[in-house]
């Protein structure tokens, strides 16, 4: 089983503000993990696929990066609609999924 | 369009069961792999189970492992999840999914006396 390790699990930060959040494979996924937003009461909404491909329509503030074990979602200049719970996301297993446990980004 | 709807979400007691739907539309449902995620309260995404496009070969989280069987029907664009011997930390959104870029909305199931 492949087991994401997501970091850290809360994110306090500024409107402005430049933050990364990391996510880690027990194994390499090779390119195969996404990341997305997710706000209360609603489905997760893609931002990046294949570890640093940018979903249409999502602000280019978002980017993704790395391969093999270790990668990273950083947003270059944080927005009020921005603060949100971000979740990584593997799928290079055909057996499985696996989640990272989540980072809640909360306004300081 | 693409769509993925789920339904069958509430309130059950310990030990009971429920099933939950996901019907799909604006894609060709019987060519795709298909997968059911939570989202508990407090914790972070867990996929729970996938099923191949056929319907013949099926994996399971080991949490719900011998309790929960998804299946599908092809024919009428829907997938589904039996939920037996629920306990409280099943509490959680159900999603159902087919790739990265479609998911459902989410149905909740809540587990309790």
């Amino acid at each position: 089983d492949i087991q994401m390790t997501q970091s850290p699990s809360t994110l306090s930060a500024s409107v402005g503000d430049r933050v990364t959040i990391t996510c880690r494979a027990s194994q390499s996924i090779s390119s195969w993990l996404a990341w997305y937003q997710q706000k209360p009461g609603k489905a997760p909404k893609l931002l990046i696929y294949k570890a640093s491909s940018l979903e249409s329509g999502v602000s280019s503030r978002f980017s993704g990066s790395g391969s093999g074990t270790e990668f990273s979602l950083t947003i270059s200049s944080l927005q009020p609609d921005d603060f949100a719970t971000y979740h990584c996301h593997q799928y290079n297993s055909y057996s499985e999924w696996t989640f990272g446990q989540g980072t809640k980004v909360e306004i300081k | 369009q693409e769509h993925l709807v789920e339904s069958g979400g509430g309130v059950v007691q310990p030990g009971r069961s429920l099933r939950l739907s996901c019907a799909a539309s604006g894609f060709t449902f019987s060519s795709y792999i298909m997968h059911w995620v939570r989202l508990a309260p407090g914790k972070g995404l867990e996929w729970v189970a996938l099923l191949s496009y056929d319907g013949i070969e099926r994996h399971y989280a080991d949490s719900v492992k011998g309790r929960f069987t998804v299946s599908r029907d092809n024919s009428k664009n829907t997938l589904y999840l039996q939920m037996n011997s629920l306990r409280g930390e099943d509490t959680a959104v159900y999603f159902c999914a087919r790739d990265v870029r479609l998911w459902g909305q989410g149905t909740m199931v809540t587990v309790s006396s």
